[in-house]
């Protein structure tokens, strides 16, 4: 299985963007990058997934290059709501089981 | 759409004792998971059932942890005997299954306290 690395924590303001890369050397060409969010008191919830180059949906962007041996989560604009734990995980083909590490605290400040 | 349901959501419970655990997946997720969740750390994975086999359990401990899920949808992990260490929160997750990268909707959890 895939390890992935991310930073323990990032400081953000209302209104920014923010990037959080996760670094994955090691990852197999069958694996997908995923990201989850996960608020206090939740279960973790699915933000976005992808396998190269760029995907985009209504709330986030991820960024894979060429080698995939990374790959950066885009946040635009933040709000203090977006203050949560955001996870990287690689894997999710055939029965792989999802292997979280201890994500990156994102605090959003006023 | 229905989300995935656990109860309880919290539980208190003396050391030796035993807890049961429960999960509504939603309806059509043919692969179910169970994880663990200390306070501080991501979730691991404990059991993971595709309908109503094993995928893998390589994590529960087994001397005390078990699970099952009866007729493919709805399932139960049971602890006995209860240890400090495992105060944590539950949650349960379920997923369309197969070899697609579908992703996870997990339930609220249960947070498990043991005295």
């Amino acid at each position: 299985l895939a390890k992935t690395t991310q930073p323990i924590s990032m400081d953000s303001y209302e209104g920014q963007e923010v990037n959080i890369t996760c670094s994955h050397n090691n990852i197999a060409t069958n694996d997908y990058i995923t990201w989850y969010q996960q608020f206090p008191s939740q279960g973790p919830r699915f933000i976005i997934q992808g396998y190269k180059t760029k995907v985009t949906n209504e709330v986030a962007s991820l960024f894979i290059p060429a080698d995939r041996k990374s790959s950066t989560l885009s946040l635009p604009r933040v709000s203090l709501s977006d203050t949560a734990v955001y996870y990287c995980l690689v894997g999710l083909t055939g029965f792989q089981k999802l292997v979280f590490g201890t994500g990156t605290r994102l605090l959003v400040s006023p | 759409e229905a989300g995935v349901a656990q109860s309880p959501r919290y539980k208190i419970i003396e050391k030796r004792q035993s807890v049961a655990f429960w999960c509504n997946p939603i309806s059509g997720h043919a692969t179910l998971y169970w994880y663990q969740q200390i306070l501080g750390q991501g979730p691991k994975l404990l059991i993971q059932f595709q309908n109503n086999g094993v995928v893998d359990d390589s994590q529960l401990p087994k001397d005390r942890f078990s699970a099952e899920r009866l007729k493919g949808v709805d399932s139960t992990l049971k602890i006995q005997p209860a240890k400090l260490e495992d105060s944590a929160v539950y949650l349960c997750a379920s997923s369309l299954g197969g070899t697609g990268p579908y992703e996870q909707y997990f339930g609220p959890g249960t947070r498990l306290t043991v005295t």
